[in-house]
């Protein structure tokens, strides 16, 4: 599976926008790029995920780079609650048959009020 | 409501016992899967499966044990032979339908060797 690398930590102040980048510089045409996030003491949550386009949903936007190799995770307006570790994660499409996620250590957000 | 459910959320254990976390999802998944994560670290795959009667080894598999008997259910197993078995376990399942398919998370089970 392709190496992802993220900042280790960021800090962000409520209501602002938040950017959390990740380097993919060996990502291969057919990789998804995903994020998830752990809030403290509980499982991961899927955030989004995307291929070549930008993606926006209810949680977050995701810019990907026109080469592929970096995107950055958009959260519009952090709030307190946003604060958790943000996992970058690349699956390629052949393990659809398994759906295994490699997790690397992530960035862990803090957002000051 | 669905979801996946882990119990206990605490678990004691003292050396050279063997142990057992639960993990059900009525979600109808056909994959899932058993995490461990270490205090600051990512995630790491212990085991896996996609289908019933049948699993696969992850990153980590040396002193742990699965079974997969029902759809719903996949009991992961701490053995003796886990020399530093204290850490936060995650079971996750996933459909493997067409398209997209995130994985989702139970709470969590963190264990503790005395």
């Amino acid at each position: 599976d392709a190496k992802t690398t993220q900042p280790n930590s960021m800090e962000s102040n409520e209501e602002e926008p938040v950017h959390l980048p990740c380097n993919h510089s060996t990502i291969s045409g057919t990789d998804y790029i995903h994020w998830y996030r752990q809030l403290p003491s509980q499982g991961p949550e899927y955030v989004i995920h995307g291929l070549t386009s930008n993606v926006n949903n209810r949680m977050a936007s995701l810019a990907i780079a026109e080469d592929r190799k970096s995107s950055t995770l958009i959260l519009h307006r952090a709030t307190l609650r946003d604060a958790a570790v943000y996992y970058c994660i690349l699956r390629a499409p052949g393990s659809s048959n398994t759906g295994k996620l490699i997790f690397g250590q992530g960035t862990t957000l803090q957002v000051k009020p | 409501d669905g979801g996946i459910t882990q119990s206990p959320k605490y678990l004691f254990r003292k050396e050279g016992q063997n142990v057992t976390l639960s993990c059900e999802q009525n979600l109808n998944h056909d994959a899932m899967y058993w995490y461990r994560q270490d205090p600051g670290q990512g995630l790491r795959l212990i085991y896996y499966s996609q289908i019933v009667n049948d699993f696969q080894k992850g990153d980590i598999a040396e002193g742990y044990s699965v079974s997969r008997e029902k759809k719903e259910s996949f009991p992961l197993t701490v053995t003796s032979a886990q020399k530093n078995p204290t850490a936060f376990y995650l079971c996750a399942s996933t459909s493997l339908a067409g398209g997209y398919n995130e994985q989702f998370f139970g709470p969590g089970t963190r264990l503790t060797v005395l």
